[in-house]
């Protein structure tokens, strides 16, 4: 069973055309939600850690949000500059701490 | 400017031949990583070392061999390469064991 599940496998907006995507989780102890931003050819950029349900944070035009399941990056009015690959990861303590990556969702945003 | 910074970005090799890839971090962190991200985009971890000790080890080749000669420097040598070997190799790095990783820009190898 995967750790870590992203949906949808691809999104594509209109600009300014609000959306969120979803990343669920199933593995217990969690110590810590994090999501990062992906361009092409480069590394992943980190964006923010979660650490307990409740918890949000926000940057810019994207804001993360956790529950005891399942993480939410909303994106508000979306921009083409917006498209990028969004990796979701947890880190728990019954994968010793490890970082277990999600499969990604691919955003497109058309102007 | 502070980040972390693997050597080569590309790599075309022949079947059979040893290759090393270089990483290093001046981030004053002491947790670095090596993942590989395969044609589907999936990352996944292969070790981690925590001040120059080796604290996860995955399920990879023997082939594969990681050296931390201090905690600013994580290098990975794969000796016999084959074809399944192509894939992007990232290197990483977190302030702790279990802080948020940074990635450098990866090294694309190719295998032919």
């Amino acid at each position: 069973e995967d750790q870590v599940t992203q949906s949808p496998e691809a999104l594509r907006l209109q600009e300014g055309e609000s959306s969120s995507l979803n990343c669920s989780y199933t593995v217990s102890g969690l110590r810590g939600l994090f999501w990062y931003r992906q361009d092409p050819g480069k590394g992943p950029e980190f964006l923010f850690t979660l650490y307990s349900a409740g918890e949000e944070k926000e940057k810019e035009r994207l804001k993360a949000t956790l529950t005891k399941k399942e993480s939410f990056l909303h994106i508000t009015a979306p921009k083409p500059e917006d498209s990028a690959t969004y990796l979701c990861a947890v880190r728990s303590m019954e994968y010793g701490n490890k970082l277990v990556f999600g499969a990604g969702t691919i955003l497109r945003v058309k102007s | 400017d502070t980040a972390v910074s693997q050597t080569p970005k590309y790599l075309v090799t022949q079947m059979g031949n040893d290759k090393s890839i270089k990483c290093e971090q001046n981030l004053g962190h002491d947790t670095m990583y090596w993942y590989k991200q395969d044609s589907k985009k999936f990352l996944k971890i292969m070790f981690s070392y925590n001040n120059k000790e080796l604290i996860i080890n995955e399920t990879v080749p023997n082939r594969f061999s990681p050296k931390s000669p201090d905690k600013a420097h994580l290098n990975l040598h794969i000796n016999s390469l084959e074809l399944g070997d192509s894939a992007v190799y990232f290197c990483a790095s977190s302030p702790t064991s279990r802080g948020e990783a940074f990635f450098g820009q990866g090294t694309r190898l190719t295998v032919v």
